[in-house]
Parts: C-alpha cells; structure tokens; sequence
C-alpha cells in the first residue's frame, strides 16, 4: 500500500524556522519526484516545490523562492521541506505528494501537516 | 507565471444532474491540465491529466476536454460522493499552478 506521511508541522513564531519530512512507503521512491503543496485554511491548493529522483534538480514557487529548501533522502525513503524565515501568510497545510518524472502530476498525496505561524 | 481561472466558484446542483466546470489558462498550455477533486478533510485525488484522460480507477462520469487556453471538467451525472471542491493544475510549466477552485455543492 502506498503511502505517505508528513510530519513536522507545528506552531512557530515570524521569522523562525521549521524543518517538514515525509516518509514513503509501498512503491519505489527513488522512481518519483516529490513535491510540497500547501492549502492555506479555506483556502485552494498553492504549489511549494518539487525535486527530481536524485535529487539533483530542484524547482520553488515564487513565494517561497530563497526562503524554502527542498530535498531528499532515498535511502530513508524521505523527502524534506526545510522552511526558513516564515511568515504568517506560510500558514497552511502542508502535504507531499509524488510524480513520475517529467509529469508534474500528482497521483498520490499524503494527508497533509499543519504549519501555523504566529507569535 | 500562467494563471488559471477557474468558473465558476460555486455551482449548486442536484445528485444526477450534469456538472459543467470552467479552467481557462491566460496563455496557451497545450494539453497540459490536470484535474484533481478534494474533499473536506481530505488530500486531493488525481482525476483527469493531459486534459482528457482519466486517471486510474476514476468512473466513466468523469470526463475532460479542451486544449489551447479553454479545459472543461464534465460530471454527467453527480453521484453523492461527487460534491466536493474541484481544481485544476498546469504542468510542465514553472512554477506549476493551480486554479482557484469550483465547489460542487448539493442544490
């Protein structure tokens, strides 16, 4: 069974940081992208970032440019968003999900976790 | 950065009626579209990709059209379990966007 579990999210004040995992199971993750897409509350889906099969190619939304590293780990079967110097408007659901490569479409999510910012 | 738009918000039908769903790109994207249903509480599901082709396990009463600048989403007749917020989603273009969303919500 495929799955994905995101982990991580919390309370944290401007300006802080806070690291995202999401572990994979059930299918061969060194075969997919990974990428982050957040849901801010009531809000629609935003794309974050995504990162290739090894690792080696990385792209970010314009919101989160500079500020958010993406990266991976195959042998943990673990994909990471690091976020710095956050924001209110970072607020959001935070979910991982897989593409095969050079699709960018996302055909399995994990249920998401919850970053809330604010002092 | 390709902005989609999606109409409208919100469309109020009843189970068994046809659900009509508007994504239009400001510039050309070919057929590259997506679409993707979420639910309350839940992680969104892949539904349609390359426009017009169902993803796996998706019932037939999903269907997807259009290419260029102009992509429908067709419910042809709502099940229950079919009301809920539907997006679509630009690939192969950076940064990846999604449209706004149509809720599907019962009449």
């Amino acid at each position: 069974e495929v799955q994905l579990l995101e982990s991580g999210g919390g309370l944290v004040q401007p300006g802080g940081s806070l690291r995202l995992s999401c572990e994979a199971s059930g299918f061969s993750f060194n075969s997919y992208s990974m990428s982050w897409v957040r849901q801010a509350p009531g809000k629609g889906l935003e794309w974050v970032s995504i990162i290739n099969t090894d690792g080696g190619i990385t792209h970010y939304g314009d919101s989160v440019k500079v500020r958010f590293t993406i990266s991976r780990d195959n042998s943990k079967n673990t994909v990471y968003l690091q976020m710095n110097s956050l924001r209110a408007e970072d607020t959001a659901v935070y979910y991982c999900a897989r593409s095969l490569p050079s699709t960018q479409l996302f055909d399995f999510w994990g249920q998401g976790t919850l970053v809330t910012v604010s002092s | 950065e390709i902005v989609l738009t999606q109409s409208p918000a919100t469309l109020s039908l009843s189970p068994g009626e046809r659900a009509t769903l508007s994504c239009r790109a400001s510039q050309s994207i070919s057929n590259y579209l997506a679409w993707y249903q979420q639910k309350p509480g839940q992680a969104p599901r892949l539904l349609i990709y390359g426009a017009s082709n169902r993803a796996t396990g998706i019932p037939a009463r999903f269907s997807g059209s259009g290419s260029g600048t102009d992509f429908t989403l067709t419910i042809s007749s709502l099940e229950p379990e079919d009301f809920a917020v539907y997006y679509c989603q630009l690939r192969n273009n950076w940064p990846l966007t999604f449209g706004g969303g149509t809720k599907v919500e019962i009449k």
